[in-house]
């Protein structure tokens, strides 16, 4: 079956823009994770989402947000951007939405540069 | 606040070496314990997942084993091969968390042959 897939992979932005990133789910997943990868911080939860419900939230600021279609397809909005927003940003897809997490298939990333 | 640790930062050992990594975790109040993979520019791979009421998880030539009470788990590797070459992540959640999970630094693991 097909993983989860992340559009686009890469890209280049400058201080002030907005980016929106994409990510659609194994087939079947409801549950949809972001997470930000940067040498400095490692890997930091943003927030997740379940039946386009946001069900947790990561330490970020409100520049941050993200919604889920009824298809499960998820998206990560990041406006006003700064250089420290540089980084890896990893989704993560699962089947079940439980008490605490389950096993999660992430995707390969997309890696933003802000110039 | 939950803090993970992951030590060494960094292991070089030669091909068909056993080897453990180190993870450590500040709250023992964990729903569960995730060991993962990542290649070099790529996203995450779980290798195993260990619930707080178990001990030890095994895949292949990998076994993890965690100890609630004392904040740890490690991750043994058996019979390494240059293929095992990449960066180990542990990561832990805790209950009513969802899929929130707060990851370590990570080890990067070189196998020469």
């Amino acid at each position: 079956k097909a993983g989860v897939t992340q559009t686009p992979r890469y890209l280049i932005k400058t201080r002030g823009q907005q980016v929106t990133l994409s990510c659609s789910p194994i087939s079947g997943h409801r549950s949809v994770s972001w997470y930000q990868q940067t040498p400095g911080q490692g890997l930091q939860f943003l927030f997740e989402y379940f039946s386009e419900t946001q069900r947790n939230k990561g330490n970020f600021p409100g520049r941050f947000s993200g919604r889920q279609f009824s298809n499960s397809r998820s998206e990560m909005n990041v406006s006003t951007l700064e250089l420290g927003d540089s980084a890896l940003y990893l989704c993560a897809s699962s089947n079940q939405g439980g008490s605490g997490a389950n096993v999660l298939t992430f995707g390969a990333g997309s890696r933003l540069t802000v110039l | 606040k939950q803090e993970v640790t992951q030590i060494p930062a960094a292991l070089s050992v030669p091909e068909g070496e056993n080897l453990v990594l180190n993870c450590s975790f500040t709250d023992s109040a964990i729903y569960n314990l995730q060991w993962f993979r990542q290649d070099p520019g790529k996203g995450l791979t779980s290798l195993l997942l260990i619930q707080s009421s178990q001990r030890e998880q095994t895949s292949g030539r990998l076994n993890a084993s965690l100890d609630k009470s004392s904040g740890r788990s490690t991750l043994y590797i058996a019979a390494s091969q240059p293929g095992d070459s990449a960066t180990y992540l542990c990561a832990v959640s805790q209950r009513r968390a969802g899929n929130m999970l707060t990851f370590g630094g990570g080890t990067r693991l070189m196998v020469k042959p």
